[in-house]
């Protein structure tokens, strides 16, 4: 079946580099999207790259894709308090319908310290 | 742009009452979701509509929820009756088209707490 995998919980200080990790059983995906979650608030899209990319860069966030092994991270250069948040994985495919659908995974919880 | 919108932000209810979560996507998307994120079980599709048809509902954990859009600019998602387990952030999200580079936007989401 259909499966996105991550750690639950990442602990960092503030300035090191924050690398989050995500795997993923769908071979027909097309594209992944990392998303944001701050307390209170609703997911918002951070980046996302296609299935056809190994990296993808943009400001302090780096994507990797290593589509042999179905693996995906996403690392935060610099990290700040501010980017304590919780970071989901997001698999794109289709459905039967040949309707998009996201499947998710749970999650990882990133505390930055001071 | 107005983002997803939707309310209330918070409900609290007693266990057995009906509870109506309402949702204002984003003009001009054409797909809306419905989404529920606990602890437990992180984040669930219930369902979700195409030009307000409901596609796939197979997320919808029984006879007591229910999901509507009677047009573009709005949907409803209703318990009846509530049970504590239904205690949950509730989110509504919308997405323009099939583009394959073209996101899921969130709404806040509504806390509710059944008691």
């Amino acid at each position: 079946g259909e499966d996105v995998e991550q750690s639950l919980f990442l602990s960092v200080r503030e300035g090191d580099s924050s690398v989050i990790n995500c795997t993923y059983t769908d071979s027909s995906s097309t594209y992944l999207y990392w998303y944001k979650q701050e307390p209170g608030a609703g997911l918002q899209l951070l980046t996302y790259i296609f299935s056809n990319m190994d990296m993808k860069q943009d400001q302090r966030l780096t994507v990797l894709l290593n589509k042999k092994d179905k693996h995906l991270s996403l690392r935060i250069a610099d990290t700040q308090t501010g980017d304590s948040a919780i970071y989901f994985c997001a698999e794109g495919t289709w459905d039967a319908g040949n309707n998009r659908k996201l499947i998710w995974g749970l999650g990882t919880s990133l505390a930055v310290n001071p | 742009d107005a983002g997803v919108i939707q309310s209330p932000r918070h409900e609290v209810t007693e266990m057995g009452q009906e509870v109506t979560l309402r949702c204002k996507p984003i003009s001009g998307h054409d797909y809306l979701f419905w989404y529920r994120q606990t602890m437990m079980r992180g984040l669930e599709l219930l369902i979700y509509f195409n030009n307000n048809v409901p596609i796939d509902d197979s997320g919808m954990p029984e006879d007591r929820f229910s999901a509507k859009m009677p047009n573009a600019s709005f949907s409803t998602l209703k318990i009846q009756p509530s049970e504590p387990r239904d205690s949950a952030v509730y989110f509504c999200a919308s997405s323009p088209d099939r583009g394959i580079d073209q996101p899921q936007h969130f709404g806040d989401g509504t806390r509710l707490s059944i008691l």
